[in-house]
Protein backbone atom coordinates (compact mmCIF):
# COMPACT_ATOMS: atom_id res chain seq x y z
CA UNK A 1 0.00 0.00 0.00
CA UNK A 2 1.24 3.43 -0.83
CA UNK A 3 1.96 6.09 1.65
CA UNK A 4 1.45 9.76 2.17
CA UNK A 5 2.39 11.09 -1.26
CA UNK A 6 3.91 14.72 -0.81
CA UNK A 7 5.88 17.10 -3.51
CA UNK A 8 7.61 19.21 -4.43
CA UNK A 9 10.56 17.07 -2.31
CA UNK A 10 12.49 20.20 -1.95
CA UNK A 11 11.14 24.05 -3.21
CA UNK A 12 13.54 26.93 -2.78
CA UNK A 13 11.75 30.36 -3.78
CA UNK A 14 12.46 34.20 -3.35
CA UNK A 15 10.42 36.36 -0.19
CA UNK A 16 6.96 37.53 -1.95
CA UNK A 17 6.96 34.64 -3.89
CA UNK A 18 3.98 32.26 -4.18
CA UNK A 19 4.18 28.51 -3.58
CA UNK A 20 2.14 25.20 -3.39
CA UNK A 21 2.38 22.26 -1.94
CA UNK A 22 0.95 18.53 -3.03
CA UNK A 23 -0.89 15.76 -0.84
CA UNK A 24 -2.36 12.60 -1.62
CA UNK A 25 -3.10 10.70 1.20
CA UNK A 26 -3.40 7.10 1.99
CA UNK A 27 -6.75 5.65 -0.19
CA UNK A 28 -9.41 5.31 2.07
CA UNK A 29 -8.14 8.04 5.24
CA UNK A 30 -10.77 10.74 5.51
CA UNK A 31 -8.90 12.91 7.60
CA UNK A 32 -6.01 14.66 6.00
CA UNK A 33 -3.98 16.95 8.24
CA UNK A 34 -1.28 19.50 7.13
CA UNK A 35 1.72 20.44 9.65
CA UNK A 36 4.58 22.73 10.02
CA UNK A 37 7.86 21.59 10.93
CA UNK A 38 10.73 24.17 12.00
CA UNK A 39 14.34 23.13 12.84
CA UNK A 40 14.41 21.37 15.79
CA UNK A 41 10.55 21.57 16.95
CA UNK A 42 8.20 19.11 16.75
CA UNK A 43 5.53 19.36 13.83
CA UNK A 44 3.04 21.60 14.41
CA UNK A 45 -0.88 21.53 12.91
CA UNK A 46 -1.54 24.08 10.43
CA UNK A 47 -5.08 22.57 9.00
CA UNK A 48 -6.78 19.45 9.31
CA UNK A 49 -9.70 18.15 7.04
CA UNK A 50 -12.76 15.92 7.40
CA UNK A 51 -13.26 14.77 3.68
CA UNK A 52 -13.48 17.98 1.72
CA UNK A 53 -14.25 20.22 5.26
CA UNK A 54 -11.78 21.85 6.98
CA UNK A 55 -12.40 21.55 10.65
CA UNK A 56 -9.84 23.01 12.22
CA UNK A 57 -7.63 26.10 10.53
CA UNK A 58 -7.10 28.19 13.91
CA UNK A 59 -3.10 28.11 13.30
CA UNK A 60 -3.33 28.64 10.09
CA UNK A 61 -1.85 32.30 8.97
CA UNK A 62 -4.61 32.97 7.03
CA UNK A 63 -3.23 36.06 5.56
CA UNK A 64 -1.57 34.23 3.22
CA UNK A 65 -1.77 30.49 3.53
CA UNK A 66 -5.06 28.96 2.17
CA UNK A 67 -5.86 25.35 2.08
CA UNK A 68 -8.10 23.23 -0.49
CA UNK A 69 -9.01 19.24 -0.46
CA UNK A 70 -11.60 19.31 -3.60
CA UNK A 71 -12.83 15.91 -3.60
CA UNK A 72 -12.42 15.11 -0.14
CA UNK A 73 -9.10 13.63 -1.32
CA UNK A 74 -6.19 15.36 -2.23
CA UNK A 75 -4.85 18.47 -1.04
CA UNK A 76 -2.69 21.54 -1.90
CA UNK A 77 -1.36 24.17 0.47
CA UNK A 78 -0.30 27.13 -0.93
CA UNK A 79 1.69 30.35 0.91
CA UNK A 80 1.28 33.89 -1.03
CA UNK A 81 3.80 35.76 -0.43
CA UNK A 82 6.05 33.58 0.73
CA UNK A 83 7.83 35.43 3.90
CA UNK A 84 11.61 34.43 5.35
CA UNK A 85 9.92 32.68 8.65
CA UNK A 86 8.09 30.24 6.40
CA UNK A 87 11.31 28.12 5.59
CA UNK A 88 9.87 24.97 7.29
CA UNK A 89 9.02 21.24 6.19
CA UNK A 90 5.57 21.05 5.75
CA UNK A 91 4.16 17.52 6.31
CA UNK A 92 1.00 16.39 5.04
CA UNK A 93 -0.19 13.35 7.01
CA UNK A 94 -3.54 11.51 6.85
CA UNK A 95 -5.63 9.03 9.12
CA UNK A 96 -8.49 6.96 9.91
CA UNK A 97 -9.99 6.60 13.44
CA UNK A 98 -9.50 3.43 15.46
CA UNK A 99 -11.57 3.56 18.93
CA UNK A 100 -10.25 6.07 21.11
CA UNK A 101 -7.09 6.76 19.21
CA UNK A 102 -6.26 7.84 15.76
CA UNK A 103 -2.95 7.00 14.27
CA UNK A 104 -1.48 9.74 11.62
CA UNK A 105 0.57 8.90 8.70
CA UNK A 106 2.82 10.95 7.58
CA UNK A 107 4.12 11.66 4.05
CA UNK A 108 8.26 12.79 3.66
CA UNK A 109 7.43 16.28 3.56
CA UNK A 110 8.49 19.30 0.91
CA UNK A 111 11.00 21.51 2.15
CA UNK A 112 10.79 24.78 1.92
CA UNK A 113 13.88 27.52 1.99
CA UNK A 114 12.61 31.30 1.21
CA UNK A 115 15.16 33.52 0.16
CA UNK B 1 17.82 15.67 3.30
CA UNK B 2 17.37 18.51 5.84
CA UNK B 3 18.68 17.15 9.42
CA UNK B 4 15.41 17.24 11.78
CA UNK B 5 16.63 18.92 14.66
CA UNK B 6 20.18 20.17 14.90
CA UNK B 7 19.94 21.82 19.14
CA UNK B 8 17.85 18.93 20.24
CA UNK B 9 18.42 16.87 23.63
CA UNK B 10 21.06 14.06 22.66
CA UNK B 11 20.90 10.12 23.99
CA UNK B 12 23.87 8.56 22.89
CA UNK B 13 23.81 4.57 23.59
CA UNK B 14 26.32 2.03 22.36
CA UNK B 15 24.58 -0.73 20.21
CA UNK B 16 22.95 -3.57 21.82
CA UNK B 17 22.30 -1.31 25.36
CA UNK B 18 18.79 -0.28 26.04
CA UNK B 19 17.95 3.25 25.27
CA UNK B 20 14.88 5.15 27.59
CA UNK B 21 13.92 8.34 25.93
CA UNK B 22 11.64 10.75 28.25
CA UNK B 23 8.65 12.83 27.32
CA UNK B 24 6.60 15.37 30.23
CA UNK B 25 3.56 16.04 28.94
CA UNK B 26 1.39 19.29 29.32
CA UNK B 27 -2.26 18.46 29.58
CA UNK B 28 -3.67 16.36 32.95
CA UNK B 29 -6.75 16.09 30.61
CA UNK B 30 -5.03 14.14 27.49
CA UNK B 31 -5.73 10.42 27.39
CA UNK B 32 -3.83 9.66 24.04
CA UNK B 33 -0.15 8.97 23.61
CA UNK B 34 2.08 8.53 21.02
CA UNK B 35 5.90 7.92 19.83
CA UNK B 36 6.71 8.98 16.72
CA UNK B 37 10.46 8.02 14.90
CA UNK B 38 11.59 10.91 12.48
CA UNK B 39 14.81 9.61 10.41
CA UNK B 40 16.77 12.29 8.60
CA UNK B 41 15.03 13.58 5.33
CA UNK B 42 11.55 12.14 6.29
CA UNK B 43 8.00 12.21 8.20
CA UNK B 44 7.75 10.89 11.60
CA UNK B 45 6.69 7.54 11.70
CA UNK B 46 4.31 5.49 14.26
CA UNK B 47 6.01 3.62 16.65
CA UNK B 48 3.86 3.05 19.41
CA UNK B 49 0.79 3.96 21.76
CA UNK B 50 -0.71 3.90 24.23
CA UNK B 51 -4.33 5.14 25.84
CA UNK B 52 -4.64 7.15 29.45
CA UNK B 53 -6.12 4.01 31.08
CA UNK B 54 -2.97 2.24 30.76
CA UNK B 55 0.33 2.53 32.12
CA UNK B 56 2.61 0.09 29.67
CA UNK B 57 2.50 -1.26 26.49
CA UNK B 58 4.78 -3.25 24.76
CA UNK B 59 5.44 -4.06 21.03
CA UNK B 60 8.22 -5.37 18.91
CA UNK B 61 11.55 -4.19 21.20
CA UNK B 62 9.94 -1.03 22.47
CA UNK B 63 7.88 -0.59 26.03
CA UNK B 64 6.19 2.76 26.38
CA UNK B 65 5.11 3.40 30.40
CA UNK B 66 3.03 6.12 30.95
CA UNK B 67 2.66 7.88 34.48
CA UNK B 68 -0.23 10.06 35.13
CA UNK B 69 0.66 11.16 37.81
CA UNK B 70 3.29 13.22 37.08
CA UNK B 71 2.34 13.66 33.45
CA UNK B 72 5.20 11.45 32.22
CA UNK B 73 6.05 9.35 28.97
CA UNK B 74 8.66 7.18 28.39
CA UNK B 75 9.80 4.73 25.08
CA UNK B 76 12.54 2.26 26.11
CA UNK B 77 14.06 0.33 23.12
CA UNK B 78 15.76 -2.80 24.06
CA UNK B 79 19.11 -3.88 22.25
CA UNK B 80 19.26 -0.87 20.53
CA UNK B 81 20.52 -0.97 16.78
CA UNK B 82 22.15 1.25 14.41
CA UNK B 83 19.16 1.64 12.32
CA UNK B 84 17.07 3.22 15.72
CA UNK B 85 19.05 6.14 15.32
CA UNK B 86 16.65 9.03 14.73
CA UNK B 87 14.90 11.87 16.26
CA UNK B 88 11.80 10.59 18.92
CA UNK B 89 8.79 12.41 19.14
CA UNK B 90 6.37 12.37 21.88
CA UNK B 91 2.87 13.23 20.91
CA UNK B 92 -0.20 13.94 23.13
CA UNK B 93 -4.18 14.32 22.68
CA UNK B 94 -6.79 15.18 24.73
CA UNK B 95 -10.95 14.88 23.94
CA UNK B 96 -10.20 17.26 20.80
CA UNK B 97 -8.64 15.99 17.93
CA UNK B 98 -5.71 17.77 17.98
CA UNK B 99 -2.17 15.90 18.42
CA UNK B 100 0.38 18.03 20.17
CA UNK B 101 4.16 17.15 19.82
CA UNK B 102 6.56 17.71 22.40
CA UNK B 103 10.00 18.96 21.53
CA UNK B 104 11.73 15.91 20.17
CA UNK B 105 15.06 14.06 21.41
CA UNK B 106 17.63 12.61 19.45
CA UNK B 107 18.82 9.37 19.85
CA UNK B 108 22.99 8.14 18.25
CA UNK B 109 23.73 4.78 18.97
CA UNK B 110 27.46 4.01 18.79
CA UNK B 111 28.65 0.71 17.33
Amino acid sequence: EAGVVQSPRYKIIEKKQPVAFWCNPISGHNTLYWYRQNLGQGPELLIRYENEEAVDDSQLPKDRFSAERLKGVDSTLKIQPAELGDSAVYLCASSFRQGLGEKLFFGSGTQLSVL
Amino acid sequence: GESVGLHLPTLSVQEGDNSIINCAYSNSASDYFIWYKQESGKGPQFIIDIRSNMDKRQGQRVTVLLNKTVKHLSLQIAATQPGDSAVYFCAEKASSYKLIFGSGTRLLVRP
